[in-house]
């Protein structure tokens, strides 16, 4: 059960450059979550899905679009990469429910130069 | 709209010391709250949340519904402990989409 798994690990993209981080979760979870990890702002939430086919924004969406074709995955693509957007990318994952912890992939550390 | 805050960005003690990471929320409604910790090199999980009234490594966590305050707690802190926490709220009903602090790095000193 490896839970949630994000790919790749680091990256590194010039800007104007485009890249697609990917998400997968064999937890069959309905909810899945894209936030970025930035010193002193805490975790901020780019987009999120409710379930395959539904996306919908969170606070820092600008620069960012994703996709969920399947229910197991989840896409984060950056179309024209800026150096802003350095940052790690967690993704997440849980079933809904106000009780439902959050489970966390390990990480995408991207630097744009 | 929900708010959590941690107001400490840092927070260094030494082991054997008392630890007590602080976070306010602000919502008109009934909360869940919850601590996630984010240890060196790992991913973030979840370390207790609200309603399970429960102790992990030590740790609890009190809702104060007066206050707004789900100050997390340790009597003891060991090295172990360092590590980033955060504090999020759920709001009952609605989207269920939580909201994070921004967080409070715990040093625990030898």
């Amino acid at each position: 059960n490896a839970g949630v798994t994000q790919t790749p690990k680091f990256r590194v993209l010039k800007t104007g450059q485009s890249m697609t981080l990917l998400c997968a979760q064999d937890m069959n979870h309905e909810y899945m979550y894209w936030y970025r990890q930035d010193p002193g702002m805490g975790l901020r939430l780019i987009h999120y899905s409710v379930g395959e086919g539904t996306t919908a924004k969170g606070e820092v969406p600008d620069g960012y679009n994703v996709s969920r074709l399947k229910k197991q995955n989840f896409l984060l693509g950056l179309e024209s990469a800026a150096p802003s957007q350095t940052s790690v990318y967690f993704c997440a994952s849980s079933y809904p429910g106000t009780l439902a912890p959050l489970h966390f992939g390990n990480g995408t550390r991207l630097t744009v130069t | 709209a929900q708010r959590v805050t941690q107001p400490e960005k840092l927070l260094s003690v030494f082991k054997g010391a008392p630890v007590e990471l602080k976070c306010n929320y602000s919502y008109s409604g009934s909360p869940e709250l919850f601590w996630y910790v984010q240890y060196s090199r790992q991913r973030l999980q979840l370390l207790l949340r609200h309603i399970s009234r429960e102790s992990i490594k030590g740790f609890t966590a009190d809702l104060n519904k007066g206050e707004t305050s789900f100050h997390l707690k340790k009597p003891f802190a060991q090295e172990e402990d360092s590590a980033m926490y955060y504090c999020a709220l759920t709001k009952t009903g609605g989207s269920y989409i939580p909201t994070f602090g921004r967080g409070t790095s715990l040093i625990v000193h030898p």
